[in-house]
């Protein structure tokens, strides 16, 4: 059964923790992403990597830190210097050919609460 | 600002109804996604349509591109309850990163 999967599925944490959530994907894909997702709003970038040990901040990557070891994980860790922590957090996967971009393949989520 | 906007943020029909949704984009792009997010779920991947194709079909969903109007607009056609979801349009103003838009609410009502 391939797919991206993602746990836990909800995690809570106190202020002032690091936390890390874990994202697999058995697809091959040599490109993976990490968003943010807030109440009723869109997605948000945080970092992505398109290669084994590389990866690139997105758009909010303050506060954030990933690690690309294996083609098939992509952790993110939640730092306490990120001010405002809970939220919906997505991981995504794709092909990466060159500059051909392609669909992406959406984890379940994983629901984080700082308190 | 983002890249791609949707249009209207939320939208209410009844079951066998269509239901369209517009997206809005500021620079030129290769491809433009949409994708489907049920409530509090993961997003799935409906249609991806390429900057010279203008119309793209994929069961009950129809998407069409103009690049002239920087446009693209998500057709369901004969709407069921289970297509409640939150829809987004998705493109790549730069480099490779897709950008997503805030997404339209659609409720389909049985």
């Amino acid at each position: 059964d391939g797919g991206i999967t993602q746990s836990p599925k909800y995690l809570f944490r106190k202020e002032g923790q690091n936390v890390t959530l874990s994202c697999e994907q058995n697809l091959n894909h040599d490109a993976m992403y990490w968003y943010r997702q807030d109440p009723g709003q869109g997605l948000r970038l945080i970092y992505y990597s398109q290669i084994v040990n590389d990866f690139q901040k997105g758009d909010i990557a303050e506060g954030y830190s990933v690690s690309r070891e294996k083609k098939e994980s992509f952790p993110l860790t939640v730092t306490s210097a990120q001010k405002n922590p809970t939220a919906f957090y997505l991981c995504a996967s794709s092909i990466q050919e060159g500059r051909n971009v392609y669909e992406q393949y959406f984890g379940p989520g994983t629901r984080l609460t700082v308190t | 600002s983002q890249q791609g906007e949707e249009d209207p943020q939320a939208l209410s029909i009844q079951e066998g109804e269509n239901a369209t949704m517009n997206c809005s984009y500021k620079t030129s792009i290769n491809n433009l996604q949409w994708y489907r997010q049920n409530s509090g779920r993961g997003l799935v991947h409906l249609i991806l349509i390429r900057s010279n194709e203008r119309e793209k079909h994929s069961g009950r969903l129809r998407v069409t591109l103009d690049t002239s109007k920087k446009s693209s607009s998500l057709l369901i056609t004969a709407s069921r309850a289970a297509d409640t979801a939150s829809y987004f349009c998705a493109t790549i103003p730069a480099g490779n990163k897709l950008t997503f838009g805030g997404g339209t609410r659609v409720l389909v009502k049985p």
